[in-house]
């Protein structure tokens, strides 16, 4: 597509429910992130995607957070048990590669409120 | 691990005015990009201007322009002409060259009002 797309836009879920968070990057980017952007915060990393290769987890704040890639395209982005702390904007990115020289694209993130 | 400093939370600017928001960064290493974006209301955030630490010259797009003191680590942003539509969060931005070179590390952000 033309550019980076998440869905759902807004999410309100109730505490203990699990929901799911979908990113469609960019068509032709090797290169898939997940970012979490918190009130009053800067943005943390959360997860790398880059072609076939195994994703780096290493932003994961949880086991109940996990996240795949399907035919190196669409993502999705699961949190299960939802917990109040886990409610934010969520968002995704796309790069052409893994090098990113030029940065990221982002979309317009999903924010996700736990009630 | 790098860290990434904006010092000022909120900054308000009159329209056509100039401003100027500040970012220091901590790194040991000596190849790298600074990047600085811009999330307005919608969310989305849009890629302002970048700079890459090997190059002395400061980047310029239009009317944002950046001052890089690499001794200093510091990477400060310059809007000149301010317009309504530039009211936004600014994040500053640090990403490593080369290796696992491909995450971001974030600033906290400043949001910057333009007043008409």
């Amino acid at each position: 597509g033309a550019g980076v797309s998440q869905s759902p836009s807004n999410k309100v879920t109730e505490k203990g429910k699990d929901v799911e968070l979908r990113c469609d990057p960019i068509s032709g980017h090797t290169a898939l992130y997940w970012y979490r952007q918190s009130l009053g915060q800067g943005l943390e990393f959360l997860i790398y995607f880059q072609g076939n290769s195994a994703p780096d987890k290493s932003g994961l704040p949880s086991d109940r957070f996990s996240a795949e890639r399907t035919g190196g395209s669409v993502s999705t982005l699961t949190i299960q048990r939802t917990q109040q702390e886990d409610s934010a904007v969520y968002l995704c990115a796309s790069s052409l590669d893994s090098s990113a020289l030029y940065g990221y694209t982002f979309g317009s993130g999903t924010r996700l409120t736990v009630v | 691990a790098q860290t990434v400093t904006q010092s000022q939370p909120e900054m308000s600017v009159q329209e056509a005015e100039t401003v100027t928001l500040s970012c220091t960064y901590d790194t040991s290493e000596n190849n790298y990009y600074l990047f600085w974006y811009k999330q307005p209301p919608s969310r989305q955030m849009i890629l302002v201007i970048r700079q890459e630490a090997y190059k002395q010259q400061n980047a310029t797009e239009n009317r944002f322009s950046v001052n890089f003191q690499k001794a200093a680590k510091s990477f400060s942003l310059k809007i000149s002409d301010s317009q309504l539509g530039d009211t936004a969060m600014y994040f500053c931005a640090f990403m490593k060259h080369g290796g696992s070179n491909y995450k971001l590390t974030f600033g906290k952000g400043t949001l910057l009002t333009v007043n008409p």
